[in-house]
């Protein structure tokens, strides 16, 4: 069975420093890993995911197959960036059931 | 608004009433998830259709669980004799692979069970 561990429930993070949320996954297989997102009042939605290897929002995240970790990170961060961040996996994204973190609520501080 | 949407947003039930929710997803898409969320945690899958097809159920899904989507469109989720274990955040998802293939999520349906 698939396994998405995000081991931080909260990071707070000052403007303009660098962000990193964690995540680690058991599977097998090959699953896809991706990243949602969750604004505060808006409804979940995709920030990325590995397959495309696209920087949203400044956001990156590489999928290490040896550590079976594909953590977020970004530069500098904005204000606008806080927010819930889910990390996920499915065995093939949007064709089937996807398997979610607990999540990271992360607080970005002026 | 083209994205999906979902029926009531918050729903508040007696413990051993029967409540439904409903899902429309965005249109043409012929898969539909139903996820459920509670505190502190991300959303767990309960079960997808493709087209009217129900194509798996989580044993998270119980007996009193049932969803259906008669016409391939929109769906509903129907949970019989409510617990309080219930109380839950429900989101319904959809997709259009191969080619649109991210789930996009709804608003979803807040249950508390008193």
């Amino acid at each position: 069975a698939q396994r998405v561990t995000q081991p931080e429930k909260l990071l707070s993070v000052f403007k303009g420093a660098p962000v990193e949320l964690k995540c680690n996954y058991s599977y097998s297989g090959s699953p896809e890993l991706f990243w949602y997102v969750q604004y505060s009042r808006q409804r979940l939605q995709l920030l990325l995911r590995h397959i495309s290897r696209e920087s949203i929002k400044g956001f990156t995240a590489d999928l290490n197959k040896g550590e079976t970790s594909f953590h977020l990170k970004k530069p500098f961060a904005q204000e606008e960036d806080s927010a819930m961040y889910y990390c996920g996996s499915g065995l093939n994204f949007g064709n089937e059931k996807l398997t979610f973190g607990t999540g990271t609520r992360l607080t970005i501080i002026p | 608004d083209t994205g999906v949407s979902q029926d009531p947003r918050h729903k508040i039930t007696k413990r051993g009433q029967n409540v439904t929710f409903r899902c429309d997803p965005i249109s043409e898409h012929n898969r539909l998830y139903w996820y459920r969320q509670t505190l502190g945690q991300g959303p767990e899958f309960l079960t997808y259709f493709q087209n009217e097809a129900q194509l798996e159920k989580s044993r998270l899904l119980s007996d009193r669980f049932s969803a259906e989507r008669p016409k391939g469109s929109f769906s509903t989720l129907e949970i019989q004799r409510t617990e309080q274990g219930d109380s839950a955040m429900y989101l319904c998802a959809s997709s259009q692979p191969p080619f649109a293939d991210t789930q996009y999520f709804g608003p979803g349906t807040r249950l508390t069970v008193l």
